[in-house]
């Protein structure tokens, strides 16, 4: 079984949708949680960081759900610049331990006019 | 620019050739780490330093892979004795270790060098 899971899509949504991607891992042990966003053939960039009692920035919802070791990340109002990859992180201990992030596949999103 | 750097940015070699590539973080970021991403999956660890300490290694860097952090500023990951199954994207990233709680977890990436092994 993988670390981390994703459901690696795609998923094609017509512009102003909404749109959720889910995540599980597999490590009860996890302490940090993130989304990123990679777009084609560039690098990684930090979405938001997810916060035990879920956040938002903007039209992004990030929530956890430490019994079920879940994660998702809503978005509203989808925007064709949101076409993009969306990976799933996880770091499994403490941040004084480790900096190693676990990776989902990524989902991967294409929204359309 | 004060992001993550990383030299050069593409990399064709011939199998059985020793490669070097650079990665010069964000300036006051004290751990700096190394990911190898194949298409169609996310980043996968491969080490990590704080300042000039490695603190990890994964399983993936075999012993032809060696990654050294001198001064606790740049970083550079050497390639020995390439092979086609090491053609990949490299990443480097970094992050500041603080003290700040899950922010000491979030990691800036650079743009990647992209190794092409013939």
């Amino acid at each position: 079984r993988k670390e981390v899971e994703q459901d690696p899509g795609p998923f094609n949504v017509p512009e102003g949708a909404t749109v959720a991607f889910n995540c599980t891992y597999s490590n009860s042990a996890s302490q940090s949680f993130f989304w990123y966003r990679q777009d084609c053939r560039k690098e990684p960039k930090l979405l938001m960081s997810v916060y035990s009692s879920g956040n938002e920035d903007g039209r992004f919802t990030a929530q956890l759900n430490r019994a079920s070791q879940y994660i998702s990340l809503l978005i509203r109002d989808s925007k064709l610049s949101d076409s993009a990859t969306y990976l799933c992180v996880v770091n499994m201990q403490a941040s004084s331990n480790t900096g190693k992030l676990i990776f989902g596949q990524g989902t991967t999103l294409q929204v359309k006019p | 620019d004060t992001g993550v750097s990383q030299n050069p940015r593409h990399k064709i070699t011939k199998r059985g050739q020793n490669v070097t590539f650079r990665c010069d973080p964000i300036s006051e970021h004290n751990r700096l780490y190394w990911y190898r991403q194949t298409l169609g999956q996310g980043p996968e660890f491969l080490t990590y330093f704080q300042n000039e300490a490695q603190l990890e290694k994964s399983r993936l860097l075999s012993d032809r892979f060696s990654a050294e952090r001198p001064k606790g500023s740049f970083s550079t990951l050497e390639i020995q004795r390439t092979e086609q199954g090491d053609s990949a994207m490299y990443l480097c990233a970094s992050s500041l270790l603080s003290g700040r709680g899950i922010r000491d977890n979030e990691q800036f990436f650079g743009p990647g060098t992209r190794l092409t092994v013939l």
